[in-house]
């Protein structure tokens, strides 16, 4: 079946760095992508939508200067938290759909972001 | 938009009990439905979807979900749940014309040995 693969799992920085977090389809053409965002004990809050070679669009109170999404091709998307602060500590999950995966979501295995 | 809305935050039962998660959307036009489970360190995983004929959908490790229009419902359930069954369950809606995926706040479901 469909697979995302999400890198890294889990990444500590200092705050006022960037950190770039990687989304991969490996089996299918990720048309469409998503980033959600998971507090503990919480739903996933989307953050923004990304189509590919387009600019990403992003839900209302993401900051689009600070959380940075690229979707330069059909297989690739990246998000970089910029100038990253405790506050943005959270689980970060990309999504992804396309061809041909019969309008179905696969999610990545999430990446566990800790700004100390 | 919609919204989706999961009645149970935490539901503990035993094994061999029969299971049911509550999950209501609000939206008048066409939807597509899905539940989710994210097993413990484990990214979520697509246990059914419904999209359009039957309302009654049966999805993998024997969970199914019926769609009910006129309540705006989409429960899951499960006859008899195994220790395996303990994770975090997500309703999921999106509209028609829409590929945005709104999420329930989910249920945390604990199965007893």
């Amino acid at each position: 079946g469909a697979v995302v693969s999400q890198h890294p799992s889990r990444v500590i920085c200092k705050s006022g760095t960037s950190v770039k977090i990687e989304c991969r389809s490996l089996d299918f053409q990720a048309t469409t992508m998503f980033w959600y965002r998971q507090f503990p004990k919480q739903s996933l809050m989307l953050m923004a939508t990304s189509n590919e070679g387009s600019k990403a669009t992003y839900e209302q109170g993401v900051e689009k200067d600070k959380f940075l999404i690229n979707h330069a091709s059909l297989t690739l998307s990246t998000l970089t938290v910029t100038s990253a602060h405790p506050e943005d500590s959270s689980f970060y999950i990309c999504s992804a759909t396309g061809i041909p995966t019969n309008y179905g979501y696969t999610f990545g295995s999430g990446t566990r972001l800790t700004v100390v | 938009a919609q919204s989706v809305s999961q009645h149970n935050h935490h539901v503990i039962l035993s094994e061999a009990a029969s299971l049911e998660l509550g999950c209501n959307y609000s939206y008048g036009g066409t939807v597509n439905l899905f539940w989710y489970v994210q097993y413990p360190g484990q990214h979520l995983q697509l246990l059914l979807k419904y999209f359009s004929g039957d309302p009654l959908v049966k999805g993998i490790k024997g969970f199914e979900a019926e769609f009910i229009k006129s309540k705006f419902s989409f429960n899951l359930r499960k006859p008899s749940v195994q220790w395996s069954d303990t994770a975090e369950y997500f309703c999921a809606v999106n509209a028609g014309n829409d590929y945005k995926l709104s999420f329930g706040a989910g249920t945390t479901v604990t199965v007893r040995a």
